[in-house]
């Protein structure tokens, strides 16, 4: 059982650069997220989708893009990466339209640095 | 302003001490409170949740409490094993049509053999 899938686990890039975090579920949930944890601050709402087609904005939104073409995946796009986006970035899911009060299921994390 | 302060920030304890982790909340209006479990490198995974009407919940060596009117809630971990490091979070859901998670900043638990 995967779960919640996210790719790369790791990666570091040049500031200005594009980059798109991957994240595939196969448990069918409706709801999906994208968290980034950062030291002091815990973690911190990117964007999130109720269900496939639909997007939202979280608590941090601002350089960050997100699509939901279909169910499964939830690829999460920095158009232009800058430093302050150095995070470990979570993707998790929940089986609730109403998904805020759902159980939620989190990915292993991808760690990125912004040079 | 929707808070969730957890304390103590840090702690350290002997293998097989109980401890006890705080969550105070400020939260309205109230759905239910969640404590997830994060080991180091890997991503939160729920222990418990406490709904409104629930004052304690157990999962094995884990002891979720819940006092709605003080709108504090505790987990309570018996006889820790070396396993049990990792930082525990709490997150409170709102209740109503713009549901949302107010996550704490977690405290970390290092048991030492």
């Amino acid at each position: 059982i995967a779960g919640i899938t996210q790719a790369p686990t790791s990666q570091i890039l040049a500031a200005g650069r594009r980059m798109t975090l991957r994240c595939t579920q196969d448990m069918r949930h409706n709801a999906m997220y994208w968290y980034r944890q950062d030291l002091g601050l815990g973690l911190r709402l990117i964007h999130y989708s109720n269900t496939a087609g639909t997007t939202g904005k979280g608590e941090v939104p601002d350089g960050y893009s997100v699509s939901r073409a279909n169910t499964d995946d939830f690829p999460l796009t920095l158009a232009s990466a800058v430093p302050s986006q150095t995070s470990v970035y979570f993707c998790a899911s929940s089986d609730s339209t109403r998904g805020d009060t759902g159980e939620l299921f989190f990915g292993e994390g991808s760690r990125l640095t912004v040079l | 302003k929707n808070q969730v302060e957890q304390s103590p920030q840090s702690l350290i304890i002997l293998e097989g001490k109980n401890c006890t982790l705080q969550c105070n909340y400020t939260v309205s209006p109230f759905s239910n409170l969640r404590w997830y479990k994060q080991d180091t490198g890997r991503g939160p995974v729920s222990l418990t949740i406490m709904t409104f009407s629930e004052n304690t919940k157990s999962n094995g060596r884990y002891t979720a409490t819940l006092d709605a009117d003080t709108k504090q809630s505790s987990l309570h971990i018996t006889a820790s094993q070396l396993s049990d490091s990792a930082s525990y979070i709490c997150v409170v859901s709102t209740a109503g049509n713009n549901r949302k998670l107010i996550w704490g900043l977690g405290t970390s638990l290092a048991v030492n053999p």
